[in-house]
């Protein structure tokens, strides 16, 4: 089974301050990662995803596979980007239709 | 495009009672998968339809079911509501191309919030 686990729960930085939300899964086939996003009062939106490769809003996120980690980094942080991020996990291919597996979540908060 | 719309918003319920909750897709997508979201457990998945077919499941009980309609809209049902079946509750829709290497991205509603008495 498949799991993804965000250790941080809350994270606060100063506007301009570099950010790195951490992400670490366990799963042995090939996985497919995605960081999503939930602004205050706002749906769930896709940031990113490990095979677009995009700078969405100055975050990008590197799959390391040897370290089975998806972190996500930005280097100047802005008020802005305050909001709880959840990094998810679908396996790639196959039969696990539809399936997101979701981290606890970290809520991030810029200072200004 | 219109987004994924859920209804109703918000729902309060009885325990031993039971619940439908509605779930229109983005236009066009015919993957629709649900969620629920708790403090305690955070986002889990419940189950995914694809052209009116449960294509996957996840670890929920029986009283948890679901349907998917031609126009790919979806509902779930709980049945005999329970106190920790309180929770706000997410469909995400697809595009599910046949063939696609990838796993498309998933379009969230914006929730019920069931909460049960």
């Amino acid at each position: 089974a498949q799991r993804v686990t965000q250790p941080e729960k809350l994270l606060s930085v100063f506007k301009g301050a570099p950010v790195e939300l951490k992400c670490n899964y366990s799963y042995s086939g090939s996985p497919e990662l995605f960081w999503y996003v939930q602004y205050s009062r706002q749906r769930l939106q896709l940031l990113l995803r490990h095979i677009s490769r995009e700078s969405i809003k100055g975050f990008t996120a590197d799959l390391n596979k040897g370290e089975t980690s998806f972190h996500l980094k930005k280097p100047f942080a802005q008020e802005e980007d305050s909001a709880m991020y959840y990094c998810a996990l679908m396996r790639a291919g196959g039969t696990s239709y539809g399936k997101l597996t979701f981290g606890q979540g970290t809520i991030l908060t810029v200072h200004p | 495009k219109a987004g994924v719309t859920q209804t109703p918003r918000y729902l309060i319920k009885t325990r031993g009672q039971q619940v439908t909750l509605s779930c229109s897709p983005i236009s066009g997508h015919r993957s629709v998968s649900w969620y629920q979201q708790t403090p305690g457990q955070g986002l889990q998945f419940l189950f995914e339809y694809f052209s009116e077919t449960q294509r996957n499941k996840g670890n929920f009980p029986g009283r948890f079911s679901g349907r998917q309609f031609s126009n790919s809209r979806s509902e779930m049902n709980v049945s005999t509501l329970e106190l920790g079946d309180s929770a706000l509750y997410l469909c995400a829709s697809s595009l599910a191309p046949i063939g696609g290497r990838y796993q498309e991205t998933q379009y969230f509603g914006p929730g019920t919030r069931l909460l049960v008495l």
